[in-house]
């Protein structure tokens, strides 16, 4: 079942531009994960967040979570045409089930 | 370093046909799972396997069967093909199971039922 809601829809920015996403879920969650999804491909691993962890980063990635407001924001610093794709957010509460929203997509361009 | 393998890419299918969608791993992970994706919603899970010998149901398992008999190995059965089966699948992997482990996915099999 959907529990994750990415927001916004879509977005479109210049490169070099930072972008970012929300998502916003309902239950208390174990981690919650960040996907990049290319037109026609699978969906690639970001960044895993657990529960007690508050920020994290990767490269030109920043995302954090707020248990509280039951969110996370994703930030693409210095944003390029290759990533153009659909970022989506994960959660996981128990058992052996992913919850995925349906994606932000991010149009980039130069 | 191939990671998840799914074949076929495409696949056109007449109401009421089977067929076996395949998927492979070569990261020698116990937990293997099936999602579909549909327009407007996000990737439901379908059926998935903690190892060798053992799989479960998910969100959505109606009209689909699985097995698990070898590790690297995870095929998805459409018993009987019908319309509202069209879609794009998915098969992920991971080390073990989800709660602290990144999942690896294949890049689907975009099947059509007419």
């Amino acid at each position: 079942s959907q529990q994750g809601e990415e927001d916004p829809q879509a977005l479109s920015i210049q490169e070099g531009e930072n972008a970012t996403m929300n998502c916003s879920y309902k239950t208390s969650i174990n981690n919650l994960q960040w996907y990049r999804q290319n037109s026609g491909r699978g969906l690639v691993h970001l960044i895993l967040i657990r529960s007690n962890e508050r920020e994290k980063h990767s490269g030109r990635l920043r995302v954090t979570l707020d248990t509280s407001k039951k969110s996370s924001s994703l930030l693409i610093t210095a944003s390029r045409a290759a990533d153009t794709a659909s970022y989506i957010c994960a959660t996981v509460t128990s058992g052996y089930a992913l919850n995925f929203g349906k994606g932000t997509s991010l149009l980039v361009t130069p | 370093n191939a990671g998840v393998t799914q074949t076929p890419k495409f696949q056109v299918l007449k109401t009421g046909q089977s067929m076996t969608l395949q998927c492979a791993q070569d990261m020698n992970h116990e937990y293997m799972s099936w999602y579909r994706q549909d327009p407007g919603m996000g990737l439901r899970l379908i059926h998935y396997s903690v190892g060798a010998g053992i799989t479960d149901q998910g969100e959505v398992p109606n009209g689909y069967n699985v097995s698990r008999s070898t590790t690297e190995d995870f095929p998805l059965r459409l018993l009987s093909a019908a319309p509202s089966q069209t879609s794009v699948y998915f098969c992920a992997s991971s080390s073990t199971g989800i709660s602290n482990q990144p999942q690896h996915f294949g890049d689907g099999t975009r099947l059509s039922i007419l």
